[in-house]
């Protein structure tokens, strides 16, 4: 059974860089053609996704995020991080890691691919303040 | 733009069954989602993933009491037998060029 845990701390003051961490148990992170996420929650709020790393490095970012976020993979520790710089009040959230699993499937346009979410951490709320 | 659409709020009576719903946006009725549980005070869990022709594959411990199905552009939910525990957020999920969520329905158990 996967498990996923973040780290990191619970307090950043604006400006600063926001830094977690997710512990991957129960697999190596490297193995299958996983995608590995970050998606965080304002409090009363949606889910909106960060970003994601694959085990060779590569990335893709939410657009409205993208200036800020950097995601990195450390297969030795079984690990992956986020770093979300130029920090406000407005990243105030619970931070999710999930493991993405892609599935494939047939429609009117031909082969396309589902990123679905099957395994997610339990989260943990970076708050923004001085 | 890829956009999901889900009603913000939806109740239903212990015991009975409720369909909630996922719609996509004009040009990606095909899509594939996976529909997602988030009681209180907890991170969300994976339910299902849903194609468009209504083919569903639950997670694991997933009841019997949740299925899946579609209809043109909407994806549907359905929990039959409702039990407490089922009171919820319900985020429906898709990819398009990125993750894209849905805004949740809070689902409320009478």
């Amino acid at each position: 059974q996967v498990q996923l845990q973040e780290s990191g701390p619970g307090l950043v003051k604006p400006s600063q860089t926001l830094s977690l961490t997710c512990t991957v148990s129960g697999g190596s992170i490297s193995s299958g053609s996983y995608y590995w996420s970050w998606i965080r929650q304002p409090a009363g709020k949606g889910l909106e996704w960060i970003g994601r790393i694959y085990t060779s490095g590569s990335t893709n970012y939410n657009p409205s995020l993208k200036s800020r976020v950097t995601i990195s993979v450390d297969t030795s520790k079984n690990q992956f991080s986020l770093k979300l710089s130029s920090v406000t009040a407005a990243d105030t959230a619970v931070y999710y890691c999930a493991r993405g699993n892609p599935t494939y499937y047939y429609d009117s346009s031909g082969f396309s691919t589902l990123y679905y979410f099957d395994y997610w951490g339990q989260g943990t709320l970076v708050t923004v303040s001085s | 733009q890829l956009v999901l659409t889900q009603s913000p709020s939806a109740s239903a009576s212990l015991g009975a069954s409720v369909k909630l719903t996922c719609t996509l946006s004009s040009g990606h009725s095909s899509y594939a989602i996976a529909w997602h549980q988030q009681q209180p005070e907890k991170g969300p869990r994976y339910l299902m993933k849903l194609n468009s022709d209504g083919s569903h594959s639950k997670g694991d411990g997933i009841p019997d009491r949740f299925s899946g199905s579609s209809s043109g552009a909407e994806r549907y939910l359905t929990i039959s037998s409702l039990q407490s525990e089922d009171e919820a957020d319900y985020y429906c999920q898709t990819w398009g060029t990125g993750v894209v969520f849905g805004g949740g329905t809070k689902l409320t158990v009478l």
